[in-house]
């Protein structure tokens, strides 16, 4: 079935530290992978998204890698901030434009 | 911002009840897509409108019905609330195809 899995499902990361977010997901057809994140009360903000096409991609600090083979993405913080607490939902884009999101990963970064 | 509008942000009902949610897309979107969000979960997907039909739906009983208009805008109805229908309600608007869905705020229900 549909199916994505977020790990771990929570991180807490030292300011200045990098923080690595994995998911796997089940439909080998899946062809579309953003990252949102959501603030407590707010709604989930696209941060990131990558296409089947390419193995990574990069946006100041934050990066995401696909492997197709072994249906495996990543996101990547580098020098986290504490602005950068939050929870972050990974998601596979299934056939009739549907997105499956994963169980999240609440982030805090310590000053 | 989105450009994704939701009505509205807060609203309690009691079981039994029966709820509208609106949500005006982005301009130039063309698809709706309504999701669930219960507490401390992942978005969950209820359905999709495309070209003011449904267009995929997810694993939710038929007490969860939409509607598109002709200016893409859409409604969600939920008919007989129960108490595990208290969640925020998440409206996404996209260009079909696309997968890129841009959120609204939300409505938060809460059934009581």
């Amino acid at each position: 079935g549909e199916n994505v899995e977020q790990h771990p499902s929570t991180l807490s990361v030292q300011e200045g530290d990098s923080a690595v977010i994995k998911c796997t997901y089940s439909d080998s057809a899946s062809n579309y992978f953003p990252w949102y994140k959501q603030e407590l009360g707010k709604r989930p903000q696209l941060i990131i998204d990558i296409r089947s096409n390419v193995g990574e991609k990069k946006d100041q600090r934050i990066a995401v890698t696909l492997n197709k083979t072994a249906k495996h993405f990543s996101l990547h913080i580098t020098e986290t901030q504490p602005e950068d607490s939050a929870v972050y939902f990974c998601a596979a884009f299934y056939n009739t434009d549907k997105l499956i999101f994963g169980t999240g990963t609440r982030l805090q970064v310590f000053p | 911002e989105t450009g994704v509008t939701q009505s509205p942000t807060h609203l309690i009902k009691t079981r039994g009840q029966q709820v509208t949610l609106r949500c005006s897309s982005q301009s130039g979107h063309n698809t709706v897509s309504w999701y669930q969000q219960a507490l401390g979960q992942g978005p969950q997907f209820i359905f999709q409108y495309y070209r003011e039909e449904e267009n995929g739906r997810g694993n939710f009983p038929p007490r969860f019905s939409g509607l598109q208009f002709p200016n893409y805008s859409s409604e969600l109805n939920v008919n007989a609330l129960e108490l595990d229908d208290s969640a925020l309600y998440l409206c996404a608007s996209s260009i079909q195809g696309t997968g890129e869905l841009f959120f609204g705020e939300g409505s938060r229900l809460t059934v009581l």
